[in-house]
């Protein structure tokens, strides 16, 4: 089983359309999660980190149940220019101190 | 941009030859983590390094090498090369401090042919 799972996608979806990434996890013992943006060809941009309290930037949402090791983000009002790969990701600051990322979603924001 | 370099940006090589891609860290960052990125799947880690000593390593063989400089630049060197290396391969640096997260900021990354 993968550390990080995710829907790989891709989601093909209209501008102004609210579109839903999820992911799980399965180390119970991660502390630290966020999600991250690729676009293609590009490095990994932190896009947002995740706190239990759920929290929001702009047209963006990220949840987390600590409980079901589950993450959430929500796109609400998509642009074309939200079009790239969203990657999930977990840190574990005990023990080896890494990133361990899912394998992305891919989004298509179409005009 | 970041302020995390790396070089060269694309590379090709020959299976059984031997690779050095090097990275230099945001400027104040004392620790380099590498990662290898295969096509269509997320960044997978294969080391940490912190004040030029290893600090934590992925499920990747010892054929995967590292260094960290006194400025905390980092090379990654692979032995061997196999043809399932090829990946881009990115580097990320942050300040490591105590029990405190700080963010990772990643280079552009080095794509790594091995024909």
């Amino acid at each position: 089983r993968k550390e990080v799972e995710q829907d790989p996608g891709p989601f093909n979806v209209p501008e102004g359309a609210t579109v839903a990434f999820n992911c799980t996890y399965s180390n119970s013992a991660s502390q630290s999660f966020f999600w991250y943006r690729q676009d293609c060809r590009k490095e990994p941009k932190l896009l947002m980190s995740v706190y239990s309290s759920g929290n929001e930037d702009g047209r963006f949402t990220a949840q987390l149940n600590r409980a079901s090791q589950y993450i959430s983000l929500l796109i609400r009002d998509s642009k074309l220019s939200d079009s790239a790969t969203y990657l999930c990701v977990v840190n574990s600051p005990t023990g080896r101190r890494a990133l361990t990322f899912g394998s992305g979603t891919r989004l298509q924001v179409q005009p | 941009e970041t302020g995390v370099t790396q070089s060269p940006t694309h590379l090709i090589k020959t299976r059984g030859q031997q690779v050095t891609l090097r990275c230099s860290s945001q400027s104040g960052h004392n620790t380099v983590s590498w990662y290898q990125q295969a096509l269509g799947q997320g960044p997978q880690f294969i080391f940490q390094y912190y004040r030029e000593e290893e600090n934590g390593r992925g499920n990747f063989p010892p054929r995967f090498s590292g260094l960290q400089f006194p400025n905390y630049s980092s090379e990654l060197n692979v032995n061997a090369l196999e043809l399932d290396d090829s990946a881009l391969y990115l580097c990320a640096s942050t300040i490591l401090a105590g029990q405190t997260y700080n963010e990772q900021f990643f280079g552009p990354g080095t794509r790594l042919t091995v024909l």
